[in-house]
């Protein structure tokens, strides 16, 4: 039963162009969501997150989008660079839950 | 501050074998979650230790277990081994384990059941 689900595996885009990587989620009573960032044989790391309260969280290139009437978040990346090229996944979880629900992942590819 | 240090990187077990593995975090974090990787499916949640107690429980059979030891270090078991259970097994560590912190992630094992 998956509750976060990223349906598109891959995504290409030019360099210099926007990168929109989406995630829908089941569970209404999830409230924080994050993004990783996984590159081969590493390990994810941090990208973004954002709570519930709010519906749009900024960091640099980086912005997630909330909706969650829609239970639809997304990830914006401007302008896209060849180092973003990664496999990203979305993660969400309840408050005071300290587990975390991931999506399947997309795999971005930036081309130069 | 050292990452998140996992061991070993590989492993090749047989069927009906069991394996442990291992997480060290990273230096004052308390909490420790491990997650199954396999391909098309994300990332799984397995457990959550704190304080050498296991706080939360993702859904999988009892074969897989877990401990935390006073330094926060922890290991991870599996045992009578499937070959469904290949995949990649990545440890996080994070503070306290509050929802609102970020998890840090090992590079994984990689466990091969053959």
């Amino acid at each position: 039963d998956q509750q976060v689900k990223q349906n598109s595996p891959s995504l290409s885009v030019q360099e210099g162009r926007i990168s929109i990587l989406n995630c829908d989620y089941t569970n209404s009573m999830f409230d924080y969501f994050l993004w990783y960032k996984k590159y081969p044989a590493e390990g994810p790391t941090f990208l973004i997150s954002i709570s519930s309260i709010k519906d749009k969280n900024e960091d640099g290139r980086f912005t997630v989008f909330l909706n969650k009437s829609a239970k639809h978040l997304s990830l914006h990346i401007v302008p896209s660079q060849p180092g973003d090229s990664a496999v990203y996944f979305c993660a969400a979880s309840e408050y005071n839950f300290n587990k975390f629900y991931f999506g399947s992942g997309t795999k971005l590819n930036v081309k130069p | 501050k050292a990452g998140v240090t996992q061991t070993p990187r590989y492993l090749i077990k047989t069927r009906g074998q069991q394996v442990t593995l291992s997480c060290s975090p990273i230096s004052g974090h308390r909490s420790v979650s491990w997650y199954q990787q396999t391909p098309g499916q994300g990332l799984q949640f397995l457990f959550e230790y704190f304080s050498e107690t296991q706080r939360n429980k993702g859904n999988f059979p009892g074969r897989f277990s877990g401990r935390q030891f006073s330094n926060s270090r922890s290991e991870m078991n599996v045992s009578t081994l499937e070959l469904g259970d290949s995949a990649l097994y990545l440890c996080a560590s994070s503070s306290t384990g509050a929802t609102n912190e970020k998890l840090f992630f090992g590079s994984g094992t990689q466990l091969s059941v053959l």
